[in-house]
């Protein structure tokens, strides 16, 4: 069956410092590969996403590329903000369009 | 106002209540899901609707049972509450056929106690 697996967390980092949160999974198919952000207190919102191999998904200065080959879809930012604090889940949408998600990372932005 | 909205945001309860949880939404999308989410354990899939008349069990169904009153509503009922099932709930919905199907868009969770 599908599975999502990422980094573990929690990771913190400085603003202005460089982000990776790493993602694989395993899959039947083509699936469409997502990250989701979950901010304090709030539901989950779609943060990018991209549909085939080595589509890559970007939104507000976030990156990742679907990697068929290495079968990863990791999340970067250059500069992350105190404001990006939050926990990022990695999720896969398969044939059934049904999500598999990560276990979650969390993500502390100081200033 | 908000797209998927659920209602109570917050609820305490006692083993062996029925509690039921509720969502809507004005999207107009024909998918709808709940999930359950634990600390460590991401979201998992508890049920999901595609349209009125069709309802399937996600991973983890034993003990939680829905209902799809109408397009926009969906609600999640446990028969017995037991302490296991603390955790957050989330709601979420989605379109079908166009090219965002398979993206998910969740309300702002429920808070969900069982003491």
């Amino acid at each position: 069956g599908n599975s999502v697996t990422q980094m573990e967390g929690p990771v913190t980092l400085s603003e202005e410092a460089f982000l990776t949160i790493n993602c694989t999974y395993t899959a039947t198919g083509y699936p469409s590969l997502f990250w989701y952000v979950q901010y304090p207190g709030e539901g989950l919102q779609l943060l990018l996403k991209a549909t085939k191999a080595d589509d890559k998904g970007s939104n507000k200065g976030f990156e990742a590329t679907y990697r068929k080959e290495t079968t990863s879809f990791h999340l970067e930012k250059g500069s992350v903000q105190v404001s990006d604090s939050a926990v990022y889940f990695c999720a896969l949408g398969g044939s059934n369009y049904k999500l598999t998600f990560g276990k979650g990372t969390l993500l502390t932005v100081n200033p | 106002d908000a797209d998927v909205t659920q209602t109570p945001r917050n609820r305490i309860t006692k083993t062996g209540k029925r509690i039921m949880l509720e969502c809507s939404q004005t999207k107009g999308h024909d998918r709808m899901y709940w999930y359950r989410q634990d600390p460590g354990l991401g979201l998992r899939l508890i049920y999901y609707s595609f349209d009125v008349k069709d309802i399937n069990k996600g991973e983890i169904s034993d003990g939680y049972s829905v209902s799809r009153q109408a397009q926009a509503k969906f609600s999640l009922s446990l028969e017995s509450a037991i302490p296991n099932q603390t955790a957050l709930y989330f709601c979420a919905t989605s379109d079908f056929g166009t090219s965002a199907t398979d993206t998910q868009y969740f309300g702002p969770g429920t808070r969900l106690t069982v003491l």
